[in-house]
Order: structure tokens, then C-alpha cells, then sequence
């Protein structure tokens, strides 16, 4: 079964305005941690925000904030203000206690346009 | 502070040959692992070191994939036959320990191409 699941494929969004991705997650574990990544078309993986399964608060992080609803596992990705250069495929992933691994979903494209 | 860097960024190779990319950590992370990631889709583990030790290795093709980590350091992931299917982009990854709460911070990848 799918761990992430990420809805979105594809995404516009104009330039300054805000742009919210979807991620909805899946597990039996009380204890576990929530990613998001970006990837630009360079390749390399940039980390951007990080969520606990306790965390009373909602994390920000600059233009980034994550909008975590536990009873309906999802943790929503708010990017503010958006600028030309956040156009990147970007991925939620979780991680649950005893399973070392990252688990990634299958990536949301983002394209700002001037 | 340094970030996890990986060479060669590009490798073209013929069906069959062999192929080995490199990765070093971040000063001091412990924990080092090898990704996966084929075109449009997210990563997938393939192994994960804590130190020079071998933690999960459950989705590396044994058959022709194998790496090390011999000095608790940087570390060799080879593939020898490659496969067509191989063609990806091979992320490696570090983090200071295995906790749920530990970020991994990735390399640029090798982004690997089989003819």
C-alpha cells in the first residue's frame, strides 16, 4: 500500500501568489515524521521543512509552512509568495519509528509563471 | 559546512559493462544511504549504513548491485551488469543518526544512463 500519496502532478501557480500541495500519508505508527523535499531540475534533493507526529504546532520554515491535520493524515505544503525559481518537482515523504527509510511520494511539479 | 557530494554527476555506459559511483557523507553523519530514483517517480531506498555497518538492504538487487562502506566514511555503490532498467538517477543521502526526527540531506546524484 501506498505510504504518501500525493495527488497533484502538476501545478501553475503565478508569480507572489501562494500555492498549497496536497499530501496524504498512511501509517499505524504513533511516532513518525513528516518531510518535504524539492527538486529542481538540477537533480539534487533540497530539504525544506519537517513535521512530528507531536509537534502541537504547525512547522514553518520562510516561505514554507506546512499545514499538518493528524486526524486526516494529510500535511499540506503552503509556499508563500511565490518566486521563479521555486519551480521544482517537490516530495512528501514520511518517516516511521523502526523503518529507517524515507518513504517518498510521487512528486508534485511546480511551475511559476511571471 | 560541506554537503554530501557525489561523482561522476553523469555516466553513459553500454548494457552489460560495470559502473561505480561515489559518495561522502556530511562531516560526522553517521548514517549514510543509497537511493534509487527513476524518471518521474520518487526515490527508493536501496541500502542504508549506519557507520560502516549494513542496516537494510532489503531492495538492492544482489544480483548485480553491491556497496560498502569500509571506513565508517564515504562509500562505493557498483553495478555490475548494468541493465537497461537501471537508468536513473542514484541519490545518495546522509543523516546524523536513524531517528524519526533526523533529516537527510541529499547529494546532487548520478544520474546514470544504460544503452
Amino acid at each position: 500500500a501506498q505510504k504518501i500519496t500525493q495527488t497533484q502532478p502538476g501545478m501553475f501557480v503565478q508569480e507572489k501568489e501562494a500555492v498549497t500541495l496536497d499530501c496524504t500519508y498512511d501509517t499505524s505508527d504513533p511516532s513518525y515524521g513528516l518531510f518535504w523535499y524539492k527538486q529542481p531540475s538540477s537533480g539534487e534533493m533540497i530539504f525544506l521543512i519537517y513535521q512530528g507526529s507531536y509537534d502541537q504546532q504547525n512547522a514553518t520554515e520562510g516561505r514554507y509552512s506546512l499545514n499538518f491535520q493528524k486526524a486526516r493524515k494529510s500535511a499540506n505544503l503552503v509556499i508563500s509568495a511565490s518566486q521563479l525559481g521555486d519551480s521544482a518537482m517537490y516530495f512528501c515523504a514520511m518517516r516511521e519509528v523502526g523503518d529507517y527509510k524515507l518513504s517518498f511520494g510521487a512528486g508534485t511539479t511546480v511551475t511559476v509563471r511571471a | 559546512e560541506a554537503g554530501v557530494a557525489q561523482s561522476p554527476r553523469y555516466k553513459i555506459i553500454e548494457k552489460r559493462q560495470s559502473v561505480a559511483f561515489w559518495c561522502n557523507p556530511i562531516s560526522g553523519h553517521a548514517t549514510l544511504y543509497w537511493y534509487q530514483q527513476i524518471l518521474g517517480q520518487g526515490p527508493k531506498l536501496l541500502i542504508q549504513f549506519q557507520n560502516n555497518g549494513v542496516v537494510d538492504d532489503s531492495q538492492l538487487p544482489k544480483d548485480r548491485f553491491s556497496a560498502e562502506r569500509l571506513k565508517g566514511v564515504d562509500s562505493t555503490l557498483k553495478i555490475q551488469p548494468a541493465k537497461l532498467e537501471d537508468s536513473a538517477v542514484y541519490l545518495c543521502a546522509s543523516s546524523p543518526g536513524q531517528g524519526v526526527t533526523d533529516t537527510q540531506y541529499f547529494g546532487p546524484g548520478t544520474r546514470l544512463t544504460v544503452l
